[in-house]
């Protein structure tokens, strides 16, 4: 079976901190994603990668940056976080580009102060 | 651009009762494929179901099937014979084959109660 893991559940920091949420998969899959998800809002996507060390915006991509040094690892870095990014937050990954289905982690809770 | 719609946001039945979910899609592209994920309680989106734009065949598994019309632009979700256990948020999802990294766009997602 597919495993992608989040580095934590639930996450509290402090508006104004840098703060990284690790995702990291074993299936070798080329490609791999960070959505945020709000209610009544669904996933929207932040950053993904297609690829070690490329990286592509989605759709909201701002106050966000991303980083793939390894295959297996997507790290999403909040430079300075704001009370707006409390979210839940999701990584995935899949096989190739297209027709491939995406599997999730289990989603990290972020909670700004 | 593609769009994804879920107008029922949440839908309440009572066990046993069939559901159907509604998803509505738009997009330019002759070369799509669409999905359904399931949001337990638990957070975890887990895949239940793709379907390429050339193959509007229904799909059945289990309780679940899939109803996808092209001249409708929907791919539409029924439970047969509810559960508890289906009691989840649902959301449909496109992706486009033109362009890279297979993009998904979701729905809002609909909230499934399934009452004893």
């Amino acid at each position: 079976d597919v495993k992608v893991t989040q580095s934590s559940r639930y996450l509290v920091k402090r508006t104004g901190e840098k703060v990284f949420l690790e995702c990291v998969q074993d299936m070798d899959h080329e490609n791999m994603f960070w959505y945020r998800q709000d209610p009544g809002l669904g996933l929207r996507l932040i950053y993904f990668s297609y690829d070690v060390k490329m990286k592509e915006k989605g759709d909201i991509p701002e106050g966000y940056s991303v980083s793939r040094e390894k295959k297996e690892r997507f790290s999403l870095i909040l430079e300075s976080a704001s009370t707006n990014q409390t979210s839940m937050y999701l990584c995935a990954s899949s096989l190739q580009a297209g027709a491939y289905e995406q599997y999730f982690g289990p989603g990290t809770r972020l909670t700004v102060t | 651009a593609q769009k994804v719609t879920q107008a029922q946001t949440e839908i309440s039945v009572v066990e046993k009762e069939d559901v159907t979910l509604d998803c509505v899609y738009e997009t330019r592209d002759t070369t799509y494929y669409l999905f359904w994920y399931k949001q337990p309680p638990s957070g975890e989106l887990v895949f239940l179901v793709r379907r390429n734009s050339f193959d509007e065949q229904n799909e059945i598994s289990g309780r679940y099937s899939w109803n996808f019309q092209k001249s409708t632009s929907s791919f539409n979700f029924t439970i047969t014979a509810s559960q508890v256990v289906d009691s989840a948020v649902y959301f449909c999802a496109l992706s486009e084959a033109e362009g890279g990294g297979n993009k998904l766009t979701f729905g809002t997602g609909t909230q499934l109660k399934v009452e004893l």
